[in-house]
């Protein structure tokens, strides 16, 4: 079974500081570990993903994420928030062994204030 | 057209009514699955179709009928809804289900429903 806590349904960041969302999993497999952004009204957009390799991982918009086994963690952070990256963020989890299922967690709505 | 679309944007619907939403990829994928976003609820899966068969349903209730005529088409036929059901309803894509690397899910802008 996998299962995703993201720590924080809101975060509020100021402009210019750094955005640090959190992400805990669960899997009895090793994972392949996924964050998605949504902008209002729209879909999900991929921002990174950890499948095998290198453990920290840089994604578009100056996203990166660090997968840490030992803390079961995939941490997304940016040193300097835009006003841009006000929206949703879903941290996700799948493994070989379930197929492909998507296991998304809550969600952490960002907000930025200038 | 690139990545995956979706029609309409917005459906809005009395519960006795029957309406079809649209997802169209084109990625060459050869997976498509629907979501369902509802307010404060994770994301939840509701079908996967590999290659036109359906190899997931995830205890949808029957008022909820997919269809996945080709590889790039998926609909979502809907009738008798509640308005529990109102939410929005999410399509995606992958090159295949086996979970490896290139199996990363491209999702569509949804489709707002709103059930009456």
């Amino acid at each position: 079974a996998q299962s995703v806590t993201q720590l924080g349904s809101h975060v509020s960041v100021s402009e210019g500081a750094l955005v640090l969302l959190r992400c805990n999993y669960s899997s009895s497999v090793p994972p392949y570990l996924f964050w998605y952004v949504q902008y209002p009204n729209q879909g999900l957009q991929l921002l990174l993903k950890y499948t095998t390799g290198a453990t920290l991982v840089k994604g578009i918009n100056g996203f990166e994420a660090e997968f840490k086994k030992s803390e079961t963690s995939f941490h997304l952070t940016k040193p300097s928030a835009h006003m841009s990256d006000a929206a949703e963020y879903f941290c996700a989890v799948s493994a070989r062994a379930a197929g492909n299922k998507l296991t998304f967690g809550g969600g952490t709505r960002v907000l930025v204030k200038p | 057209e690139t990545g995956v679309t979706q029609t309409p944007r917005h459906l809005v619907m009395g519960m006795t009514n029957k309406k079809s939403l649209k997802c169209e990829q084109h990625l060459g994928h050869n997976a498509m699955y629907w979501y369902k976003q509802s307010a404060k609820k994770p994301l939840e899966l509701m079908f996967v179709y590999s290659l036109e068969e359906r190899v997931e349903n995830n205890s949808v209730p029957s008022r909820f009928s997919p269809e996945c005529p080709n590889s790039s088409h998926l609909f979502l036929h809907l009738h008798t809804l509640q308005p529990e059901d109102s939410a929005l309803y999410l399509c995606a894509s992958s090159q295949g289900t086996s979970g490896t690397d290139l199996d990363t899910q491209y999702f569509g802008p949804g489709t707002r429903l709103t059930v009456l």
